[in-house]
């Protein structure tokens, strides 16, 4: 069974410091998806990365995907109170399998 | 363009009634799956659904739980005689392609309470 370990569960920071969040595997994935859910809604996807090594920026949010296709990181840049949120990273099992292996999640509060 | 829709938002049901969850996946997309979220843990997987076919059902319970997609309509998640621990969320996503694709969509949940 693959699994991806998510750290850290709980993060709370003040506005304007950085952050990264780590998504962790023994297991190779073909691709990694980062979401982003708010209370009461649905998962809404921020990036796929495909390729080893790839790194991804989407504003001040930076993706990386582990040289091995492993594991994936999240770096935020100068958080602000609207980035608060529950971070979740999903990889898609090589060998053909459609069923996505989400993570646990990162609960992260910016308090302004 | 719509996303996908799921409905209804929010359930309530007494252990041993019926539960029906529907998704209407977005336009043009054939791939449909279901997962389920339980308090303070990630989403599982529970089926992978074409057009009047399960593909994969792996992730689902055997018994009271059952899944469609027919070729007209939305995909429907069924749970008969709920019981308390059926309570979650059940998110339902679609896709043009499938994962491999790497566009796939999730809609904004069910919530289903069992009391």
């Amino acid at each position: 069974t693959q699994l991806l370990e998510q750290s850290p569960q709980f993060l709370s920071i003040q506005e304007g410091e950085n952050l990264t969040v780590y998504c962790n595997s023994s297991s190779v994935f073909s691709s990694l998806q980062w979401y982003r859910q708010e209370p009461g809604e649905g998962p809404v996807l921020l990036v796929t990365v495909v390729t080893g090594g790839e790194v991804k920026k989407l504003k001040r949010l930076t993706f990386q995907f582990g040289d091995a296709r492993k594991d994936s990181s999240l770096h935020i840049t100068a958080a602000q109170p609207g980035d608060t949120g529950l971070y979740l990273c999903a990889g898609a099992p090589s060998g053909g399998s459609e069923k996505l292996v989400f993570g646990k999640g990162t609960k992260l509060t910016v308090n302004p | 363009n719509a996303g996908v829709m799921q409905n209804p938002r929010h359930l309530v049901r007494r252990r041993g009634q019926e539960a029906r969850l529907r998704c209407s996946p977005m336009k043009g997309h054939s791939h449909v799956y279901w997962y389920r979220q339980l308090p303070e843990e990630g989403l599982k997987f529970m089926v992978y659904l074409q057009k009047e076919n399960i593909i994969d059902e792996s992730g689902m319970p055997k018994e009271r739980f059952s899944a469609e997609f027919p070729k007209e309509g939305p995909s429907i998640l069924r749970i008969q005689q709920v019981v308390r621990g059926d309570s979650a969320a059940y998110f339902c996503a679609s896709s043009p392609t499938g994962v491999y694709g790497n566009t796939i969509y999730f809609g904004e949940g069910s919530w289903l309470t069992v009391v």
